[in-house]
């Protein structure tokens, strides 16, 4: 049981260039979010899911599209990466969007553009 | 004005001391309320739910004042092992038909030999 994995761990881009962000979870969670953690600010939702097919806006959506075509995936897109989009980005499930229930988090991707 | 705002620290304290941290939210409307523990360049983990009534859980014990908008945590005995940033989690704005938690930015602790 691996619980949320994400894909890749790292990666430095070019300004312009594009990259899709993998989160994969095996907990048969209806619910996967994709957060972006930037210093000295909370974690600032982007977007999320709440099931297969099913996309919705976060706090911070502009400059990233999502995808979820399988219920265990989610993908996270930057068309054409910018600077202020250099963060930390942690995918996370739940069982349910009541939050009573725990989310679990990946171990996060470190990105930067330079 | 920040829907969680926490004191970002650091507080450095010795082990086996006792150290409480605060959190103000803005939205009246919430519902439930967190702490969740980052250990550095890892991922936020669930420490633990913070209900009504409070509740303990070994050396933690978490309180909510609704009236106030305010929550507690409070860490008995420090070990070293509770070096890490604690963060404030509040169930925000309802979009949909999930509920978005809103994250302070997080207190760090550093428990020192």
């Amino acid at each position: 049981n691996a619980g949320v994995t994400q894909t890749p761990k790292f990666r430095v881009l070019k300004t312009g260039q594009s990259m899709t962000l993998l989160c994969a979870q095996d907990m048969n969670h209806e619910y996967m979010y994709w957060y972006r953690q930037d210093p000295g600010m909370g974690l600032r939702l982007i977007h999320y899911s709440v099931g297969e097919g099913t996309t919705a806006k976060g706090e911070v959506p502009d400059g990233y599209n999502v995808s979820r075509l399988k219920k265990q995936n989610f993908l996270l897109g930057l068309e054409s990466a910018a600077p202020s989009q250099t963060s930390v980005y942690f995918c996370a499930s739940s069982y349910s969007s009541t939050a009573d229930y725990e989310q679990y988090f990946g171990p996060g991707t470190r990105l930067t553009v330079t | 004005r920040k829907e969680v705002e926490q004191d970002p620290g650091p507080f450095n304290v010795p082990e086996g001391a006792t150290v409480a941290f605060n959190c103000t939210y803005s939205n009246s409307a919430s519902q439930s309320f967190f702490w969740y523990r980052q250990d550095c360049r890892k991922e936020p983990k669930l420490l633990m739910s913070v209900y009504s009534s409070g509740n303990e859980d070994g050396r933690f014990t978490a309180q909510l004042n609704r009236a106030s908008q305010y929550i507690s945590l409070l860490i008995r005995d420090s070990k070293l092992s509770d070096s890490a940033t604690y963060l404030c989690v509040v169930n925000g704005q309802s979009s949909g038909s999930a509920r978005q938690l809103t994250f302070g930015s997080g207190t760090q602790l550093t428990v020192l030999p």
